[in-house]
């Protein structure tokens, strides 16, 4: 089976513009969640998406936001780009989310904000 | 609000040596807990989950540890080699209204 998929692997964008990020899961997974990651925050949560509709969403503002497809498929949006929004972005599937189904990971997006 | 904290940041050990990583939580009784492992430019992999009647679960070389009591999960690696070298994070269930929580991790350097 194939893993997750995240495209772009790197990004460069400047302060104000938007971008938008994708994440195919592993086939047959229906939850997908979203993590940014920073070195001086971690792993944060930012949502989880489940048969196209969102099921939980982390403390970021309304800047970031996601959708899920019918196939599973899931892109998130980040506009109004600042400097701090610079992060691994890590898309994650599991079979059903909110269980005790391991998260699998994909390589994640690195986004350069200048 | 669920609190992760990881024994430190950083951990040097000898190969051969048993590396032992913490993993402390507050404010929560989880049911499980999850240890992955994320190399440098890569997305976590999941390792090891652990059930709170559980008092130990072995893979291999890994070997965790859950005690409700004291809210804290032990970690092993034992008879390390240099590719275990990376960095290890604790992850605690959802909670209401959010998803897996992750504590800071550990870089772990497995020195020949």
């Amino acid at each position: 089976k194939a893993g997750v998929t995240q495209t772009p692997r790197y990004l460069i964008k400047t302060r104000g513009q938007q971008v938008t990020l994708s994440c195919s899961p592993i086939s047959g997974h229906r939850s997908v969640s979203w993590y940014q990651q920073t070195p001086g925050q971690g792993l944060q949560f930012l949502f989880e998406y489940f048969s196209e509709t969102q099921r939980n969403k982390g403390n970021f503002p309304g800047r970031f936001s996601g959708r899920q497809f019918s196939n599973s498929r899931s892109e998130m949006n980040v506009s109004t780009l600042e400097l701090g929004d610079s992060a691994l972005y890590l898309c994650a599937s599991s079979l059903e989310g909110g269980s005790n189904s391991p998260l699998h990971f994909g390589n994640g997006t690195r986004l350069t904000v200048t | 609000s669920q609190k992760i904290e990881q024994n430190s940041e950083a951990l040097n050990i000898q190969e051969g040596k048993t590396a032992t990583l913490t993993c402390n939580y507050t404010n929560y009784s989880p049911a499980y807990l999850q240890w992955y492992r994320q190399d440098p430019g890569r997305g976590p992999v999941f390792l090891l989950l652990i059930r709170e009647n559980e008092k130990e679960k072995r893979k291999e070389r890994l070997k965790v540890t859950f005690d409700t009591t004291l809210k804290q999960s032990l970690f092993h690696i034992t008879a390390s080699q240099p590719a275990d070298s990376a960095t290890y994070l604790c992850a605690l269930p959802p909670d209401y209204g959010q998803n897996f929580v992750f504590g800071p991790g550990t870089r772990l350097s497995v020195l020949p």
